[in-house]
């Protein structure tokens, strides 16, 4: 099974600021199979990033993926009030597929 | 609109049993495997059972095999979770998903229900 570690656990940032966001993959994600999904409080979780890179349908660009092999990163590059919430990554290359523990952007 | 609509969360005795549901609308819902994920404090989101788009192939988690049950119906629109023996450690919230199969990029999740919640406690 793919263990994903995603980091910082919280990261807290003000509107305006670029926010980075990590996941490493205890083996190679084949394919580059991985997505990324926002999860705020009270609603669904929502799809970002598919496939390491590809924005899902009606993400805004600011949301980027990028990426390969055990090594991911999701980058915002401008944050708006509403991308505060919980990420996870997910692996989708190797069954199990696996989620990441998730990052929590907060509101400095 | 893809539409995930969930019902049946709820409080119940270790042992017991309950019944998830979610009814779809906004695509073709037998083109298209389903799955049930939960997220539990402190555990993260865990993959719980799946379902293949005509119903034939079926998917558990270790945790919850041979007590959990995923069956749909494709002339309603539903997708649903029989949960028997239910043990505190199945506490969550409980999402019904969509699997997007695109070609040269995989399966993944494209389309998530709001969550119930599922509390065994006695």
């Amino acid at each position: 099974e793919i263990v994903l570690t995603q980091s910082p656990g919280t990261q807290s940032l003000s509107p305006g600021e670029r926010a980075t966001l990590s996941c490493r993959a205890s083996q190679n994600v084949n394919s580059g199979y991985l997505a990324w999904y926002q999860h705020r409080p009270g609603q669904a979780p929502r799809l970002l990033i598919y496939g390491a890179s590809s924005r899902a349908t009606g993400i805004p660009d600011r949301f980027s993926g990028s990426g390969s092999g055990t090594d991911f990163t999701l980058t915002i590059s401008r944050l708006e009030p509403e991308d505060f919430a919980v990420f996870y990554c997910q692996q989708y290359g190797s069954a199990p597929y696996t989620f990441g523990q998730g990052t929590k952007l907060e509101i400095k | 609109e893809v539409q995930l609509v969930q019902s049946g969360g709820d409080l119940v005795q270790p042992g017991g049993s309950l019944r998830l549901s979610c009814s779809a609308s906004g695509f073709t819902f037998s083109d298209y495997a389903l799955h049930w994920l939960r997220l539990a404090p402190g555990r993260g989101l865990q993959f719980v059972s799946s379902i293949s788009a005509n119903g034939v192939n079926t998917y558990y988690g270790d945790s919850v095999k041979g007590r959990f049950t995923i069956s749909r119906d494709n002339s309603k629109n539903t997708l649903s979770l029989q949960m028997n023996s239910l043990r505190t450690e199945d506490t969550a919230v409980y999402y019904c998903v969509r699997r997007q199969n695109v070609a040269g990029v995989g399966q993944f999740f494209d389309s998530w229900g709001l969550g119930v919640t599922v509390t065994v406690s006695s």
